[in-house]
This record gives structure tokens, C-alpha cells and sequence, in this order.
């Protein structure tokens, strides 16, 4: 079945350093979508991405999705306190209804 | 305020004594879903109903069972729980057109021993 992988599974940081994490599908995507989790919260919605090679901006968040639609970023610049938690990717292929979730990477920034 | 809610928040039981968690979104959505997270394995998907009436595995449904009765709600069954059972579980909604974004609850944390 389909297997989303991200690397790292943790990232350390001091605050103004940049962050990215990376995203891997063993299967071609139809979409992905990115959710941060505040420690002890649930997952809030990001972003979807649906073209390949598509690249979208949320002020200091920058998010990727491949050429080929197997893999996918989220690159934060200048990171903050408040960019702390976890980042999963989820990723939807052509024929399920279903996504299927990264590990996710875990993010801690010294202030 | 748009939302889905679930219930209990905080659970501890024994193995085997059947328990019901429940999950209610007031956002009209189609589709509905259950996850477990552990560490390490972020989240898994239990269950997924795409209407009511219309339920389907996920990648992790062996001991739990779902049902669709009404469209806000969908509530998880564990018919006898163990305790590798012992999760963090939340619902979650969406509309089902292509975005697809889902809403999380505020999670349930369950422990069975």
C-alpha cells in the first residue's frame, strides 16, 4: 500500500535559524496537504498542494510538491518560538478517498 | 463556531470492557474519519465514512467498528479492547470536494490496561 515518509523526525533550531522537512510517497500523489500540531493539540490544516511542481507561500512558510508528484517540502524561514510542533504531510493518491499520513518531523526552536 | 468535538477527552479502562468514543462536527461535512497516533508512526487512519450509511477501513481497523447513522455524527466502537489499543485518537471532517481539508477534534487519549 501507500507509505508517506518524512525526514527529519527531529529538528532542532535557534529562533531566526531556517527550517525545512521533506516529504516522500512511495506512490504518485494526487494531492498533498501539509498540518502542524502545537504540542498536546491536534492537527490544523496547512495547505494542499495539486499541480506538480506547484509552490505555495504562506509568509514565512514555503511549501513544494515534486515534478513528479512523489514528494513534497515545507521550508519555514526565519523560524520562531512559535513555529514549534510537530509538521505532518498527507498524501492522497488517484484511486483512494483516503490520505495517508507522514510520521511527521518534530520541530523545537531555541529562543 | 465551527467545530468537532469528542468525547470523552481522557479514558482509562480495563481490557475488554466495551467503550464507545464519540465524535459530533457541526460543519455539514460528507466525510468523516478516525486516526490513532503513536509515537513515531504519526497518524493512522481506523476508519472513513464518505456519507451516512457509507463507512470503509482505513489501514488500521482490526478491534474497532464504526457506524454513520447521521451525517454529524460517527462514533468509534471498541468491542473489547486491549491494550495495544492504547492511543491518541481523534475524529475528523471534511467537505468532500477536492480540497478535502479536514478538521481535527481535540483528541481522545485512551488507555487500556
Amino acid at each position: 500500500g501507500q507509505q508517506v515518509m518524512q525526514i527529519p523526525q527531529y529538528q532542532h533550531v535557534q529562533e531566526g535559524e531556517d527550517f525545512t522537512t521533506y516529504c516522500n510517497s512511495s506512490t504518485t500523489l494526487s494531492n498533498i496537504q501539509w498540518y502542524k500540531q502545537r504540542p498536546g493539540g491536534h492537527p490544523v490544516f496547512l495547505i494542499q498542494l495539486v499541480k506538480s511542481g506547484e509552490v505555495k507561500k504562506q509568509k514565512r512558510l514555503t511549501f513544494q510538491f515534486g515534478e513528479a508528484k512523489k514528494n513534497s517540502s515545507l521550508h519555514i524561514t526565519a523560524t520562531q518560538t512559535t513555529d514549534v510542533g510537530t509538521y505532518f504531510c498527507a498524501g492522497r493518491g488517484f484511486y483512494g478517498q483516503n490520505f495517508v499520513f507522514g510520521p511527521g518531523t518534530r520541530l523545537s526552536v531555541l529562543p | 463556531e465551527a467545530q468537532v468535538t469528542q468525547n470523552p477527552r481522557y479514558l482509562i479502562t480495563v481490557t475488554g470492557k466495551k467503550l464507545t468514543v464519540t465524535c459530533s462536527q457541526n460543519m455539514n461535512h460528507e466525510y468523516m474519519s478516525w486516526y490513532r497516533q503513536d509515537p513515531g508512526l504519526g497518524l493512522r487512519q481506523i476508519y472513513y465514512s464518505m456519507n451516512v450509511e457509507v463507512t470503509d477501513k482505513g489501514d488500521v481497523p482490526e478491534g474497532y467498528k464504526v457506524s454513520r447513522k447521521e451525517k454529524r455524527n460517527f462514533p468509534l466502537i471498541l468491542e473489547s479492547p486491549s491494550p495495544n489499543q492504547t492511543s491518541l485518537y481523534f475524529c475528523a471532517s471534511s467537505r468532500r470536494d477536492s480540497s478535502y481539508e479536514q478538521y481535527f477534534g481535540p483528541g481522545t487519549r485512551l488507555t487500556v490496561t
